[in-house]
């Protein structure tokens, strides 16, 4: 059974810090890795999706690795700010499979 | 347009009550899911629909029950519900099942 799990659980940064969110999973037989922002009470956004293929993806100060074969991927956050404070969240799914399986998330907290 | 609109946001209703929660996506997306999420933990599937028919139901009870009318519309058809299953519900889509997924809004269910 699939489990993904995400470290720190939280993190408070002040503002311009470089910042990684870590998620780690068990079984390497993914087929894509999704990186989610949650607003406090609102749904999710979709951030990055790596296909198990690739080794990283990236979209503006955000940056995505993906390596499968240790069970791990970072989400880099380049100069964080206040607007980015959420709670993120990481997604797997399994090869012929349609499932979501979530990581807790971390709450990151960027302070002005 | 990547947007999965959900109404309505905000639900109260009574454990007797009939109720229902609507979703709707114009992306052309083949797959769509219902998700339960409980406060400060991450979102658990519920039901995936694919080429509008049900191809997951993870052993949700019975006074949950799925719709998808069209490929574009997926409803949650609700009855004798209980205070705990109290949460925000999450629909999502995606153009296949397992590829990048898309989220709504949600709705905030409250029983009384």
């Amino acid at each position: 059974k699939q489990e993904v799990t995400q470290i720190p659980a939280a993190l408070s940064v002040p503002e311009g810090e470089n910042l990684v969110l870590n998620c780690s999973f068990t079984d390497s037989a993914i087929y894509n890795l999704q990186w989610f922002r949650q607003d406090p009470g609102k749904g999710l956004t979709s951030l990055l999706l790596i296909q198990s293929s690739q080794r990283e993806q990236t979209s503006g100060r955000l940056n995505a690795s993906l390596d499968k074969s240790s069970g791990r991927s970072t989400l880099y956050i380049a100069a964080s700010q206040p607007g980015d404070s959420a709670t993120y969240l990481c997604a797997v799914t399994q090869g012929g499979s349609e499932k979501l399986v979530f990581g807790k998330g971390t709450k990151l907290t960027v302070n002005p | 347009d990547t947007e999965v609109t959900q109404t309505p946001k905000h639900l109260v209703m009574g454990m007797t009550n009939k109720k229902s929660l609507k979703c709707e996506q114009h992306m052309g997306h083949r797959a769509m899911y219902w998700y339960k999420q409980k406060a400060k933990k991450p979102p658990e599937l519920m039901f995936v629909y694919s080429y509008e028919k049900l191809s997951i139901n993870e052993s949700v009870p019975s006074r949950f029950s799925p719709e998808c009318p069209n490929s574009s519309l997926l409803n949650l058809h609700l009855h004798a519900l209980q205070p705990e299953d109290s949460a925000l519900y999450l629909c999502a889509s995606s153009p296949d099942g397992g590829t990048e997924a898309f989220f709504g809004q949600g709705t905030r269910l409250t029983v009384v």
